[in-house]
């Protein structure tokens, strides 16, 4: 059975003070390893596409690394607007199931 | 360009009742994905529906089932509705289908509260 673990759960971080969110994965065959952001009272808002170990994407202050078994979401210098919970998701050689994504991890940036 | 819209946001029903969600995807895309969202369980996969089929199916029981019209809008039911259902229901649409992508762009939901 296909299954992503994220961690923390919940982080409280300062307003510039970088840190990594961590998302490990048992997923058979993976074609692809997605990050989204929610906000509140939102849908999932995508952010990036991993395929393959050691490819790396980046958007403004956040990078996604992928290994054979996990990946990290590295926040450099953020700002309270960076606020949300983090998806990640695993997407199967099959496609039979559609994406099984992670619990989240609740990130609050404080001023 | 309009986004995905999720038709009713916000809805109360009781025990045993049914409920049907709509969605209208972004125009252009063909896959029409439904997840389901709790506190408990996170975000699970239910069906996604591409160019009127539907292509795969998430492990939930018979009660839940969907549709997708020739215009791509989509709609999910629930019958015989039970406590545990009370979740939000999402909605995501694509270009193609999601096994080939993962790059889902969701509507804000249909908050359903069972009583």
């Amino acid at each position: 059975e296909d299954q992503v673990t994220q961690s923390p759960e919940a982080l409280r971080l300062q307003e510039g003070e970088s840190s990594s969110l961590n998302c490990s994965y048992t997923v058979s065959g993976l074609r692809g390893l997605f990050w989204y952001r929610q906000d509140p009272g939102k849908g999932p808002e995508f952010l990036f596409t991993l395929y393959s170990a050691g490819e790396e994407k980046e958007k403004e202050r956040l990078k996604a690394t992928l290994t054979k078994k996990e990946s990290f979401l590295h926040i450099t210098a953020p700002k309270p607007e960076d606020s949300a919970t983090y998806l990640c998701a695993g997407h199967s050689g099959g496609g039979a199931d559609g994406l099984t994504f992670g619990k989240g991890t609740h990130l609050i940036i404080q001023p | 360009k309009a986004g995905v819209t999720q038709t009713p946001r916000y809805l109360i029903k009781t025990r045993g009742q049914q409920v049907t969600l709509s969605c209208s995807p972004i125009s252009g895309h063909r896959s029409v994905s439904w997840y389901q969202q709790t506190p408990g369980q996170g975000l699970q996969f239910l069906f996604e529906y591409f160019s009127e089929t539907q292509r795969n199916k998430g492990n939930f029981p018979g009660r839940f089932s969907g549709r997708q019209f020739s215009n791509s809008r989509s709609e999910m039911n629930v019958s015989t509705l039970e406590l545990g259902d009370s979740a939000l229901y999402l909605c995501a649409s694509s270009l193609g289908s999601s096994a080939n992508t993962g790059e889902l762009f969701f509507g804000e939901g249909s908050r359903l509260t069972v009583l």
